[in-house]
């Protein structure tokens, strides 16, 4: 079992709609929670972090569930600008493993 | 200019070939890291360093070395490189706190 799974996608969406991802993460010991965008063939790029009580940056809102050990990422109003790929990430609290997991992502299209 | 630079940015190389990858930075940061992409497979750790005399095998280290020459730079060696190589190749660096990672541009290397 991977220690992170997320859905491949693609997510096909018309612009203005609202997307939710959601990550399942099988670690209990897992301390810190990311969500990370990246574009076709670019380095991945922080986009936020995941709170125990929810956050919203924007039209984004991340979300943690940890007894059921999932995260989520809700999109508003999407834009073309949103299409990429989005990844998934949870860091350990078991300091032997001083890194990050990352998912294999979900992709997102946005269509006009 | 980046923070952090990769070189070179694609290689074609055949089996047997010995390459090295180069990572610099110019941030200031201690931690810096390789990994490896697979489609379908997300980013997997091959390297991480969090001093100049401190290296750490990551989850799939075999086949790869690396080399901290100073704070700024992380080199990433292929001894003998073999087809199941190939891949997206990304240095990132990070803080002490390790919550946020700042990624290079990729090496995209093909091993024939």
């Amino acid at each position: 079992r991977k220690e992170v799974e997320q859905d491949p996608g693609p997510f096909n969406v018309p612009e203005g709609a609202t997307v939710a991802f959601n990550c399942t993460y099988s670690n209990s010991a897992s301390q810190s929670f990311f969500w990370y965008r990246q574009d076709c063939r670019k380095e991945p790029k922080l986009l936020m972090s995941v709170y125990s009580s929810g956050n919203e940056d924007g039209r984004f809102t991340a979300q943690l569930n940890r007894a059921s050990q999932y995260i989520s990422l809700l999109i508003r109003d999407s834009k073309l600008s949103d299409s990429a790929t989005y990844l998934c990430v949870v860091k350990l609290m078991d300091t032997g493993r001083r890194a990050l997991t990352f998912g294999s992502g979900t992709r997102l299209q946005v269509q006009p | 200019d980046a923070d952090v630079t990769q070189t070179p940015r694609n290689r074609i190389t055949k089996t047997g070939k010995r390459i090295m990858l180069e990572c610099s930075q110019t941030k200031g940061h201690d931690r810096m890291y390789w990994y490896r992409q697979d489609p379908g497979l997300g980013l997997r750790l091959i390297y991480y360093s969090f001093d100049v005399k401190d290296i750490n095998k990551g989850e799939i280290s075999d086949g790869y070395s690396v080399s901290r020459q100073a704070q700024a730079k992380f080199s990433l060696s292929l001894e003998s490189a073999i087809p199941n190589q190939t891949a997206l190749y990304f240095c990132a660096i990070g803080t002490g706190g390790g919550n946020e990672q700042f990624f290079g541009p990729g090496t995209r290397l093909t091993v024939l």
